[in-house]
């Protein structure tokens, strides 16, 4: 399976900034899937990103509030813009990688926890 | 609207056996995963279910029953490693995945 590395892993921002998270893969994958996990609640899907296109984004996402950045089939950033402390959670990159009985499965990064004070 | 429930947190001993139930109620059913995911780290894949019954493999088993919208995972020999969250995850009939809010596992030696 793919390794996928996050940065930053954690951060502590300011009301009204904005943030760029990195994902980097070791090999080269069509889609990457961008989450939110928020402490006690589920994984929440905000966009899937392809190369050479914008990104499809969920219900109660949006591109600007949460823009995407996919300039290979390796790398991909996720912004969190105008950040309020609605936004403090884990985000989490994610590839699918391999197949079982014809579903992929998915390979996580570790996530970048932030905190918006 | 679409639901996975899974029970919050659970307590076992070492050494013993847990089930960890996975109810779901969603728009068509292509499959059902279960992830582990210890704090501060990525969530792992540890099985898939999309026929009714049970997959074994080693010390882990999930079941299916697609009638009754219900799996679980069942933990054999129980080790102080397995404390983790267990993630629920089941594909609709768009093959978008909805997750539980995951079920945290304490064992207590």
């Amino acid at each position: 399976s793919a390794v996928i590395s996050q940065k930053p892993s954690r951060d502590i921002c300011q009301r009204g900034t904005s943030l760029t998270i990195q994902c980097q893969v070791d090999s080269q994958v069509t889609m990457m899937f961008w989450y939110r996990q928020q402490p006690g609640q589920s994984l929440t899907l905000i966009a899937t990103a392809n190369q050479g296109s914008e990104a499809t984004y969920e219900s109660g996402f949006v591109i600007d509030k949460f823009p995407i950045s996919r300039p290979n089939l390796t790398f991909s950033t996720l912004t969190v813009s105008n950040m309020s402390p609605e936004d403090s959670s884990i985000y989490l990159c994610s590839v699918a990688t391999g197949a079982i009985s014809g579903a992929n499965v998915l390979t996580f990064g570790a996530g970048s926890r932030l905190t918006v004070l | 609207g679409q639901n996975i429930d899974q029970p919050t947190e659970m307590t076992a001993t070492e050494g013993a056996i847990v089930q960890i139930n996975c109810t779901y109620q969603t728009s068509g059913f292509n499959g059902l995963f279960w992830y582990q995911q210890h704090a501060g780290e990525a969530p792992t894949f540890l099985s898939y279910n999309v026929l009714d019954g049970l997959e074994e493999k080693g010390r882990f088993s999930s079941f299916l029953s697609r009638s009754k919208g219900y799996s679980y995972l069942l933990l054999k020999e129980l080790q102080m490693k397995d404390s983790a969250s267990y993630l629920c995850a089941v594909r609709d009939s768009n093959y978008q995945l909805i997750w539980g809010a995951g079920t945290k596992l304490i064992i207590k030696p």
